[in-house]
């Protein structure tokens, strides 16, 4: 059974650095063709992609954000990382991660956490 | 940057089909597979279809999805609606670099 749950701050300020973390289980990001990807949804507002990691280290990335997103992946604790610099108000969002499992195909979704970004 | 477009918002009646489109705005989007995402609210989004036209195990086969290349676009069908079918649906799809997602549409079962 895929599981993954994402965790990190509910609470940052401008200008300061988002660090979020998808832990997982049920599946390895060893294994050929697996990802994981963060997506994004501001309240009331739709789905915004982010940024996806495969099993190989290959990274991908939104491009409108691209220069403020960092994502890599620690196989030996099934954690995927997300960091997100300059933080602003309109970076509050519910933070999603999911599973890839091919053609882009997110089959799992963590529950999301919320981020409020305000001074 | 692709951007694939839906209609905000769709309404019919308990019992009735409804269709909803997503029209790539460049491209052709029939090149890559299409995914159609359900979110209730409060909720993680859930797939209904994926690759175009394939369900995930239990969701019901009132759900279909299809594409069409001679317009650039995605539909997804859902047939003999319910009251639980009210939600918000989303296409998702990619290129080479990125995935993008649609912007959404709220339907609501009168």
């Amino acid at each position: 059974q895929i599981t993954l749950k994402e965790s990190g701050p509910t609470l940052v300020k401008p200008t300061q650095t988002l660090t979020l973390t998808c832990t997982f289980s049920g599946f390895s990001l060893t294994t050929n063709g697996v990802g994981v990807g963060w997506i994004r949804q501001p309240p009331g507002k739709a789905l915004e992609w982010l940024a996806l990691i495969y099993w190989d280290d290959e990274k991908k990335y939104s491009p409108s954000l691209r220069n403020r997103l960092t994502i890599t992946k620690d196989t030996s604790k099934n954690q995927v990382v997300l960091t997100m610099t300059n933080m602003d108000p309109v970076d509050t969002a519910t933070y999603y991660c999911a599973h890839r499992r091919r053609n882009e195909y997110f089959d799992y979704w963590g529950q999301g956490t919320q981020v409020s970004v305000s001074s | 940057n692709f951007m694939l477009t839906q209609p905000h918002s769709v309404s019919e009646s308990p019992g009735k089909t409804v269709t909803i489109s997503c029209t790539g705005d460049s491209g052709n989007i029939v090149l890559n597979y299409v995914q159609w995402y359900q979110q209730r609210p409060g909720s993680a989004p859930t797939t209904v279809i994926y690759e175009d036209n394939k369900r995930p195990s239990g969701v019901p086969d009132r759900f279909s999805g299809s594409s069409d290349s001679s317009s650039n676009s995605a539909s997804l069908t859902i047939s003999g609606l319910k009251a639980e079918d009210e939600a918000d649906y989303y296409c998702q799809s990619y290129d080479a670099s990125t995935v993008f997602f649609g912007g959404g549409t709220k339907l609501t079962v009168l």
